[in-house]
């Protein structure tokens, strides 16, 4: 799977919108860019994923550059509630198949009253 | 309301003894993961299991045991034969590609 690069941390005022990038400069045509979070002491929430088109669901979207070596995440109006470590990775989509997540260190976004 | 649960959500050990921890699912979804995580690291892969009956070791199977007798449980023991079991124990699901993890249980080895 192809390694990822995010800013260590980020401050987002509260209300506003927060964009976290990834850089996958490595990225092959098959694997697909995820997201996950996790609050503190809780276990890792699943975001978003996509592989070349932008999506959006009811809690991000995922912007995706045409040449598919970065993206971010929006979250559209950050609440306190939304300050968690942000990790974006890359994989291999194996229908079926044994899969294993790996987090890098990601993004530590503190959301600010 | 469906979803991964995990217990107990803190658990204390003495060294020398065994403990299991609880995974359910009542998502439907086939293969369950154990991972672990250590603080300011990321997830190390214990065991998996694909099917009902049948699990796999993961990179750090060691003083580790599962077992996955119905579809919606698949129990961690912590043995003793494991030198460093103080972490955080994820429990996740895979469907669709995707991972969905439980909340997690936190043991210490007093």
């Amino acid at each position: 799977d192809a390694k990822t690069t995010q800013p260590t941390s980020m401050d987002c005022a509260e209300g506003r919108a927060a964009n976290l990038p990834c850089n996958h400069s490595t990225i092959s045509g098959n694997e697909y860019v995820y997201w996950y979070r996790q609050i503190h002491s809780q276990g890792p929430q699943y975001i978003i994923h996509g592989l070349k088109n932008n999506e959006t669901n009811e809690m991000a979207s995922l912007i995706i550059t045409e040449d598919r070596k970065s993206s971010t995440l929006i979250l559209p109006h950050a609440t306190l509630r939304d300050t968690a470590v942000y990790y974006c990775i890359v994989r291999v989509a194996r229908s079926g198949g044994y899969q294993k997540v790996t987090f890098g260190t990601g993004t530590k976004l503190q959301v600010i009253p | 309301d469906g979803g991964i649960t995990q217990s107990p959500k803190y658990l204390f050990r003495k060294e020398g003894q065994n403990v299991t921890l609880s995974c359910e699912q009542n998502l439907n979804h086939d293969a369950m993961y154990w991972y672990r995580q250590d603080p300011g690291q990321g997830l190390r892969l214990i065991y998996y299991s694909q099917i009902v009956n049948d699990f796999q070791k993961g990179d750090i199977a060691e003083g580790y045991s599962v077992s996955r007798e119905k579809k919606e449980s698949f129990p961690l023991t912590v043995t003793s034969a494991q030198k460093n079991p103080t972490a955080f124990y994820l429990c996740a699901t895979l469907y669709a590609d995707t991972q969905y993890f439980g909340p997690g249980t936190r043991l210490t080895v007093l």
